[in-house]
């Protein structure tokens, strides 16, 4: 498996509070994306980020942030979280664009 | 949509059948993905095809790729009950940085 791991797997936060959930890579991959997946969405893209401190948007980005400060860490965060959040969100790793993609295990976020 | 669209959204065989899905699209590609997804885990890639290709196999897994149509077929040979889970093309697309993916085709197969 590649070295991909999201934390926290599962968390419960309340409307209107900060939320970061955090990325880890082992593999020295360029790209790396948070997507969020809903019941008959399919995954849908928020942000993504090709180099430290290079992000762009995805098509769900509003309500979303995110950092790349160092090649294996990627943050997402909820700046204030709404009940619309709720998803299970998932980091993905490529080595270059357009390439086989690395998925995490998935957080599961319910906001209430 | 910049979506591919599988069909069908859900299918049912018995084990040792063969298991077909399909994915279509709309736009301009340099090459389709498959990916496999167990119950409550992340995405496995399964196979690559690029767009100058027309068929690819990898194991029980055979992959075809019209861009004339602008579709793709994913074919599962002598399924297993291990190979229950939901299937989703993706597509990276000329001149994006990530990949596309569709809503998944939910596959079960019954020992």
């Amino acid at each position: 498996d590649a070295g991909i791991t999201q934390s926290p797997r599962h968390k419960v936060t309340e409307t209107g509070t900060p939320v970061t959930l955090r990325c880890h890579q082992t593999e020295n991959h360029r790209y790396m994306y948070w997507y969020r997946q809903d019941p008959g969405h399919g995954l849908r893209l928020i942000h993504y980020s090709y180099g430290v401190k290079d992000t762009d948007k995805g098509e769900v980005s509003d309500g979303y942030s995110v950092s790349r400060s160092k090649t294996e860490d990627f943050l997402l965060t909820l700046e204030s979280a709404t009940s619309s959040q709720t998803s299970v969100y998932f980091c993905a790793i490529s080595l270059d664009r357009g390439l086989e993609a690395f998925f995490g295990q998935g957080t599961r976020l319910t906001v209430v | 949509s910049q979506q591919g669209e599988e069909d069908p959204q859900a299918l049912s065989i018995q084990e040792g059948e063969n298991a077909t899905m399909n994915c279509s699209y709309k736009t301009s590609i340099n090459n389709l993905q498959w990916y496999r997804q167990n119950s409550g885990r992340g995405l496995v890639h399964l196979i690559l095809i690029r767009s100058n290709e027309r068929e690819k196999h990898s194991g029980r897994l055979r992959v075809t790729l019209d861009t004339s149509k602008k579709s793709s077929s994913l074919l599962i040979t002598a399924s297993r009950a291990a190979d229950t889970a939901s299937y989703f093309c993706a597509l990276d697309q000329t001149g994006a940085n990530n990949l596309f993916f569709g809503t998944g085709t939910r596959l079960t197969v019954i020992p």
